[in-house]
């Protein structure tokens, strides 16, 4: 676990501002993938990256940037805050497809006011 | 795209009691269905899986089922234990596919009482 790390791991900025979240993970893990938990949602997905400089959008794409021009970073950004994007974000990575087990970093918990 | 429906969304059982969560998916192409286990203020972690050329599979007082005719698999817990108490999260996944991502279910709180 400590393979995949996320930061800032709390962050409160105001609605407008641009905000970046990290992912990093140190396996090398070709999948990665940003999820958003919001109570009475579950885990919804965001965006995903098979590989660098490939990325595909998930299930709430909107108002979300990613990109992955390395491997182990897949950083996500928020270019115009909105108080709902108030929520904990996971980002998680899984070796390859056909690989089974998704390993999740510990979480970003982003308030926007 | 996938869909997956988790029931239900909160579960109370008596210790030792036995606990179980149904889940059901959209996409016939699914052949991977992991269940994961988030306690409170953590990370989601794998606790089983079952592919789709398998019934079921058990691990110690944990089982999964997969009905893949009728597109739904469950989670078993058998003498619950107070460690137990969490929140549980089915998913679905076509692994191996170009449009390989796991979609989870909304998640079932599962509380062990004393």
């Amino acid at each position: 676990d400590a393979g995949i790390t996320q930061s800032p791991r709390y962050k409160i900025t105001e609605t407008g501002r641009q905000v970046t979240l990290m992912c990093h993970q140190t396996w090398s893990h070709s999948y990665m993938f940003w999820y958003r938990q919001d109570l009475g949602h579950g885990l919804r997905l965001i965006y995903y990256s098979a590989a660098a400089d490939i990325t595909d959008k998930g299930e709430v794409p909107d108002g979300y940037v990613v990109s992955r021009s390395k491997t182990e970073n897949f950083p996500l950004t928020l270019e115009s805050a909105t108080r709902s994007q108030t929520s904990v974000y996971f980002c998680a990575s899984r070796q390859y497809s056909g690989a089974y087990e998704q390993y999740f970093g510990p979480g970003t918990r982003l308030t926007v006011t | 795209g996938e869909n997956v429906e988790q029931h239900p969304s909160t579960l109370s059982v008596q210790e030792g009691d036995s606990a179980v969560i149904k889940c059901t998916y959209s996409d016939s192409a699914s052949n991977y269905f992991p269940w994961y286990k988030q306690e409170l203020g953590k990370r989601p972690q794998l606790i089983i899986d079952i592919r789709s050329n398998v019934g079921e599979k058990k691990d110690q007082r944990i089982a999964v089922t997969l009905n893949k005719t009728a597109k739904h698999f469950s989670l078993h817990i058998t003498e619950t234990q107070p460690e137990d108490s969490a929140v549980y999260f089915c998913a679905a996944s076509k692994v191996g596919n170009r449009d390989d991502k796991i979609i989870f279910g909304k998640g079932t709180r599962l509380h062990i009482l004393p």
